[in-house]
């Protein structure tokens, strides 16, 4: 069974600070995709970034960093030089079998306070 | 450039009522998911398309819930007999199968209250 674990359920910090988001995920299956979403207020969810299992590149984009790491299955985020705009809930995803469908973490609450 | 749209956006509904959710996907997209988010909680997969064929049902998709894509563009959900449980944010999302990504791109959503 595939299962994502974000065990952050609220983060609140004071902008400008770092924040990491955590994101454990189980599976079998040995290709697989693992995904971020933004979800404002608003309540679209919007896609930020995929990787797949065989690329352990991490990346940056911007203020926004991922680390991906096989060896303990996790694919946190990084959010740098926190700004009031990236308050939302972000949830991390898994997707196997080509990604057909996804399972999403229980979402983390991210609180960038001014 | 249009993205996933849904409608309604909300939808208030008594008990035993019948509801129907339309969703349209990114014109190019040839896989339509739709997935079910309850206050707190992530996303869960409930079906998918790819063209107008149905290619799997979460077992969450209980036999009162019913969806089509009868022509591989938009798709509808319907919901008979609604039940209080059944509140909630119902989600569409596509994606293109073959290119070079599979991530997929979620609409506005439609919030659902039994009543």
């Amino acid at each position: 069974a595939q299962k994502v674990t974000q065990a952050q359920t609220e983060i609140s910090v004071v902008e400008k600070e770092d924040v990491t988001l955590d994101c454990v995920y189980e599976t079998r299956d040995t290709t697989y995709y693992l995904f971020w979403y933004k979800q404002p207020p608003s309540g679209e969810l919007v896609f930020l970034i995929r990787r797949n299992s065989f690329d352990e590149q991490n990346e940056i984009s911007g203020r926004y960093s991922w680390n991906f790491q096989k060896s303990t299955s996790s694919f946190n985020f990084t959010i740098t030089a926190s700004q009031v705009v990236d308050s939302a809930v972000y949830f991390c995803a898994l997707g196997i079998q080509g990604a057909q469908k996804l399972v999403f973490g229980q979402g983390t609450r991210l609180t960038i306070n001014p | 450039d249009t993205g996933v749209s849904q409608d309604p956006r909300h939808k208030i509904t008594k008990r035993g009522q019948n509801v129907t959710f339309r969703c349209d996907p990114i014109s190019e997209h040839n896989r339509l998911y739709w997935y079910r988010q309850t206050l707190g909680q992530g996303p869960e997969f409930l079906t998918y398309f790819q063209n107008e064929a149905q290619l799997e049902k979460s077992r969450l998709l209980s036999d009162r819930f019913s969806a089509e894509r009868p022509k591989g563009s938009f798709s509808t959900l319907e919901i008979q007999r609604t039940e209080q449980g059944d509140s909630a944010m119902y989600l569409c999302a596509s994606s293109l199968v073959g290119g070079i990504s599979y991530e997929q791109y979620f609409g506005p959503g439609t919030r659902l209250t039994v009543t």
